[in-house]
């Protein structure tokens, strides 16, 4: 099974900051990689399809990137209602890992 | 627009089986997509149980595979989990979802059910 390795588990950031997110697959998983956003008692939220396709409705401030083994998710200017923690998910075979989670908080 | 609600008991008994189902509207299970569980036990990450497909393969996650049955009534279009021997590790907030077939991505949620397990 292909296990996927989130790193740092949280960071602290101000409004307006640019943050990256990264996302390590233990073997390579083309371009098969999902990135999700989820608020306390709530469901989480497609953000990234595909490594780089971002979601309809989705903010154009996310971005994601990578292939092979390595990701990252960019939010490019970080906003209140971004801190959330982030899941990344290998699409590439079953069983879909998730990554352990990032948390964002405020700094 | 797609909805998905999950319906079931909120405590279930050490060694009993967890039941659950997942009302979809919006769109016919039928017409394609992967129909999957997802849990997550409280404070925790996110861990993918299994789907099944609108022709009804399924496909489960190895560490839960021999506790684990997905089905889908195509009737009333809704899915539903059961997860055998359940113990306090079973506890979680338990989801359905939407998955596309490629990318595997899952764009629709229902909101979530705390299944608690306890005598």
């Amino acid at each position: 099974d292909i296990q996927m390795t989130q790193s740092p588990s949280s960071v602290s950031a101000s409004v307006g900051d640019r943050v990256t997110i990264t996302c390590r697959a233990s073997q390579g998983i083309s371009s098969w990689l999902a990135w999700y956003q989820q608020k306390p008692g709530k469901a989480p939220k497609l953000l990234i399809y595909a490594a780089s396709s971002l979601q309809s409705g989705v903010p154009s401030r996310f971005s994601g990137s990578g292939s092979g083994t390595d990701f990252t998710l960019t939010i490019s200017s970080l906003q209140p209602e971004d801190f959330a923690t982030y899941y990344c998910q290998q699409a590439n075979s079953f069983p879909p890992a998730f990554g352990g989670g990032t948390k964002v908080e405020i700094k | 627009q797609v909805q998905l609600q999950e319906s079931g008991p909120g405590l279930v008994k050490p060694s009993e089986t967890l039941s659950l189902t997942c009302a979809v509207s919006g769109y016919s299970i039928s017409s394609g997509y992967y129909w999957g569980w997802i849990r997550q036990p409280p404070g925790k990450g996110l861990e993918w149980i299994g789907s099944i497909y609108h022709s009804g393969s399924t496909y489960y996650n190895p560490s839960l595979k021999s506790r684990v049955t997905i089905s889908v009534d195509t009737s009333k279009n809704q899915f539903s989990l059961k997860l055998s021997s359940v113990t306090a590790a079973d506890t979680a907030v338990y989801y359905c979802a939407r998955y596309a077939p490629l990318p595997y991505a899952g764009d629709y949620w229902g909101q979530g059910t705390l299944v608690t397990v306890s005598s």
